[in-house]
């Protein structure tokens, strides 16, 4: 079956530490998208890409990094300069152009 | 810039009951316009759309129609189960432009059903 698979579903970051979150589709999507889901906040956006080896800011991009090597892939790195990572991280891809997006069943990242 | 605004939640219900969750927009020009499902521990699943005025988008019982004159894409359901306990998030995103399609979600409104 087509999706996003999203790992691991449970991530623990200790202080200082840097840690990736992994996201693979095989959709044959362009676009591939990261949200962070805060309690009562809804979903804010990280950082999009619309095709392979480019990438652009989102909402609140400071402290996370990406790369876009592959067209499946799509990977979140949390910097230890995010220095409130706790929160639901969510992929997700599509084909651009107003039509839906297609989401992971996310990660969720905790502070040790 | 862009924003989607939803009803304060949680929204409580017996089941039955008839279902609306408000949703309105502002943005410059014309969006298309989402509404996400969400079950507990889950990521996002799609539930229905609509990507011009007076369009009516429906799935699984669930309607709401595109008002441009209102901004307005409300959601409703003639009779909601337990199984529709979810959090519903509604959202726009553009087809053109240097968006490439960013969804922009409104907080999300926390819905619980009881028997």
């Amino acid at each position: 079956d087509g999706g996003i698979t999203q790992s691991p579903k449970y991530l623990f970051r200790k202080e200082g530490q840097n840690v990736t979150l992994s996201c693979e589709q095989n959709l044959n999507h362009d676009a591939m998208y990261w949200y962070r889901q805060d309690p009562g906040q809804g979903l804010r956006l990280i950082y999009y890409s619309q095709i392979v080896n480019d990438f652009q800011k989102g909402d609140i991009a400071e402290g996370y990094s990406v790369s876009r090597e592959k067209k499946e892939s799509f990977p979140l790195t949390v910097t230890s300069a995010q220095k409130n990572p706790t929160a639901f991280y969510l992929c997700a891809s599509g084909e651009g152009g107003g039509r839906p997006q297609h989401f992971g069943d996310g990660t969720r990242l905790s502070i040790l | 810039g862009d924003s989607v605004t939803q009803m304060e939640g949680p929204v409580t219900l017996s089941e039955e009951a008839f279902l609306t969750i408000n949703c309105t927009y502002t943005a410059t020009g014309y969006p298309s316009l989402f509404w996400y499902v969400q079950y507990p521990g889950e990521g996002l699943q799609l539930l229905l759309k609509a990507t011009k005025a007076d369009d009516k988008g429906s799935n699984k019982g669930f309607e709401a129609t595109y008002r441009k004159e209102t901004t307005s894409f409300h959601l409703e359901k003639g009779s909601v189960q337990v199984s529709d306990s979810a959090v519903y998030f509604c959202a726009l995103s553009f087809t053109g432009g240097t968006s490439y399609g960013k969804l922009t979600f409104g907080q999300g409104t926390i819905l619980t059903v009881h028997p």
